[in-house]
């Protein structure tokens, strides 16, 4: 079965200060039409999920643009450029390539 | 602006059965698949299932946990989407959110309690 890896599981992060998670897959994510089907997605306390980023890359509407993804095949990085209080969270990667979906453990970031 | 809002969640015994349901606005509801994942209190995400838009043919997917078990299906004629749980077991306790858009767009969640 695929597995998805997030490292670290806790980031304590200062305000102002950058912050990357990294995510990786047991098998490639790369689909038969060429796309890679890997989002982010932030979960405050007490709220829904929210997805920031698809497709490795792509920011969803409304998104600050201090968020940004990167990767391919099966390695892949969120990143945030300078960390802000409303960022406190846990940060999710999830593959939708393969069915069933997978997210990730999940990454608790707070503020140091 | 896309709302999706969830219900039918409560306290049921296990072996029990309960309905979910969610209504969706601000969208074309029938361009779009659509799924429900779950969170266990404490714990992460879960995708439990997803139905396809009508040109799909409705097709449905299970995640191995609740195969057998749950049943998705939705009425494009009221924006809502459903999902049937039976033989439900204490390890089905969680949030249940429906998600729309490719998992762009998510409910508040409703709360699902299985315990004697």
């Amino acid at each position: 079965d695929l597995v998805m890896t997030q490292s670290p599981l806790s980031l304590p992060v200062t305000l102002g200060q950058p912050a990357s998670i990294s995510c990786r897959s047991s098998q490639s994510l790369v689909y038969s039409d060429g796309n890679t089907y890997l989002d982010w997605f932030q979960q405050r306390p007490g709220q829904s999920p929210r997805r920031l980023i698809y497709q490795i890359s792509n920011r969803d509407s409304g998104v600050p643009d201090r968020f940004s993804g990167s990767g391919s095949g099966t390695d892949f990085t969120l990143k945030i450029s300078r960390v802000e209080a409303e960022d406190v969270g846990v940060y999710y990667c999830m593959e939708s390539t393969h069915w069933p979906y997978i997210f990730g453990q999940g990454t608790k970031l707070e503020i140091k | 602006e896309v709302q999706l809002v969830e219900s039918g969640g409560g306290l049921v015994q296990p072996g029990g059965s309960l309905r979910l349901s969610c209504a969706a606005s601000g969208v074309t509801f029938s361009d779009y698949s659509m799924d429900w994942v779950r969170q266990a209190p404490g714990k992460g995400l879960e995708c439990v299932g997803r139905i396809r838009k009508k040109g799909s043919y409705y097709t449905t997917e299970y995640a191995a946990s609740v195969k057998g078990r749950f049943t998705i299906s939705r009425d494009d004629s009221k924006n809502s989407l459903y999902l049937q749980m039976n033989s439900l077991r204490t390890e089905d306790t969680a949030v249940y959110y429906c998600a729309g858009r490719w998992l762009g767009d998510w409910g508040q969640g409703t709360l699902v309690t299985v315990s004697s």
